[in-house]
């Protein structure tokens, strides 16, 4: 299947700081990804879609102001995470389509589990 | 995107067939069934997808009722590295692509 890759696949950081996660799609261009998270023992939460050359859009409860995303090609989408809180600790995941207009599947990045001191 | 019913956990044999169901009582005409799988700490696998039709692939089968209303799918010789939670979920096949995870159901393949 189609590769997605993301980086770091671990980060730790200080309270007030920002991180950013790359998502990037190995083997296909993907005009669409998606950032969704993660907190121990539950379901995946979608936070957004990135869109390449466009605005990315927020699912409802979601501070855009809090994550940043950007999707200036058709192969990477970043988010960062705006001055981070312990709050903010949790796995970060990605993914995007290989074909749009279709019933193509959705391939996942390994994920990004971010801890904040 | 119509709404999933899962059981939260399943037994299963090592070697012997893991049959997940799922229900989906108010799919429309034009949402497929998705399945993923997460191991621990990585991100989702995909497994098969369907419209209508039973779907088969080196990984699962996907049965679905003539109504639609419900699937199951099936992993014919589970081992133990398919422990994992596995997730059902129909949307409609659109440029838009989103996926919406219920709680799915934590698979655990005993030796």
């Amino acid at each position: 299947g189609a590769v997605v890759s993301q980086h770091p696949s671990r980060v730790i950081c200080k309270s007030g700081t920002s991180v950013k996660i790359e998502c990037r799609s190995l083997d296909f261009q993907a005009t669409t990804m998606f950032w969704y998270r993660q907190f121990p023992k539950k379901s995946l939460m979608l936070m957004a879609t990135s869109n390449e050359g466009s605005k990315a859009t927020y699912e409802q409860g979601v501070e855009k102001d809090k994550f940043l995303i950007n999707h200036a090609s058709l192969t990477l989408s970043t988010l960062t995470v705006t001055s981070a809180h312990p709050e903010d600790s949790s796995f970060y995941i990605c993914s995007a389509r290989t074909a749009s207009g279709s019933s193509g599947e959705l391939f996942f990045g390994e994920g990004s589990r971010l801890t904040v001191l | 995107d119509a709404k999933t019913t899962q059981p939260p956990s399943m037994d299963c044999a090592e070697g012997r067939a893991a049959n997940l169901p799922c229900n989906h009582s108010t799919i429309s005409g034009n949402e497929y069934v998705y399945w993923y799988r997460q191991i621990h700490s990585q991100g989702p696998q995909y497994i098969i997808h369907g419209l209508k039709n039973n779907e088969t692939n080196e990984m699962a089968s996907l049965i679905i009722t003539e109504d639609r209303k419900s699937s199951t799918l099936i992993l014919p010789h589970a081992t133990l590295r398919d422990t994992a939670v596995y997730y059902c979920i129909v949307r409609v096949a659109s440029n838009t692509g989103k996926l919406i995870f219920g709680q799915g159901t934590t698979l655990q393949v005993k030796p």
